[in-house]
């Protein structure tokens, strides 16, 4: 699977957009990018995924860049229980493959 | 629509011996995954099973193991605990396609 990059941590004002970038410079074509979060001592949740057009559902939208190198996850007005830490994570889409965590973005909504 | 369901919540157990986690997954999701988090390491995989069969696996000692029942439910077991073993146990389930896990509220195990 591929690496990704993430910054260590970020801040956001309540009601802003937050916008969470991930770099993924070696993603192959096949493989797919998920976004999770993981609130304190709860399990990681998910939130999106995608492979290569932009996806929005309920909570968020995800925007690829069209060479597939880096996404940007955006949480259209961040409230204070996005406080969490968010995983970028690409994997080939066909189950069998395990999800590899890195260290994610702590991202922290202030009010 | 119950989501995974992890059992117990909270163990503590004694170095030396062994523990058994239980993971029942979503209705309908045949795949299911285990992870370990641990404050040092983050989140790493343990292993993956689907239809009963385990089909990917983490870097982990022997210690560590788990099979998946007909009904999918699956159990892991760790065995001689060590206290590197504290960590909180997290179980995973997907319909087996494209989508993505959904993870349940994990085991905290602390090994004293």
């Amino acid at each position: 699977d591929a690496k990704t990059t993430q910054p260590t941590s970020m801040d956001c004002a309540e009601g802003r957009a937050a916008n969470l970038p991930c770099n993924h410079s070696t993603i192959s074509g096949n493989e797919y990018v998920y976004w999770y979060r993981q609130i304190h001592s709860q399990g990681p949740q998910y939130i999106i995924h995608g492979l290569k057009n932009n996806e929005t559902n309920e909570m968020a939208s995800l925007i690829i860049t069209e060479d597939r190198k880096s996404s940007t996850l955006i949480l259209p007005h961040a409230t204070l229980r996005d406080t969490a830490v968010y995983y970028c994570i690409v994997r080939v889409g066909n189950y069998g493959q395990n999800f590899v965590f890195g260290p994610g973005t702590r991202l922290s909504v202030l009010p | 629509k119950a989501g995974v369901t992890q059992t117990p919540r909270y163990l503590i157990k004694t170095r030396g011996q062994q523990v058994t986690l239980s993971c029942s997954p979503i209705s309908g999701h045949r795949s299911v995954s285990w992870y370990q988090q641990t404050p040092g390491q983050g989140l790493q995989f343990l292993f993956e099973y689907f239809s009963e069969t385990q089909r990917n696996k983490g870097n982990f000692p022997g210690r560590f193991s788990g099979r998946q029942f007909s009904n999918s439910r699956s159990e892991m077991n760790v065995s001689t605990l060590e206290l590197g073993d504290s960590a909180l146990y997290l179980c995973a389930s997907s319909p087996g396609q494209s989508y993505g896990y959904t993870f349940g509220s994990g085991t905290r195990l602390t090994v004293v």
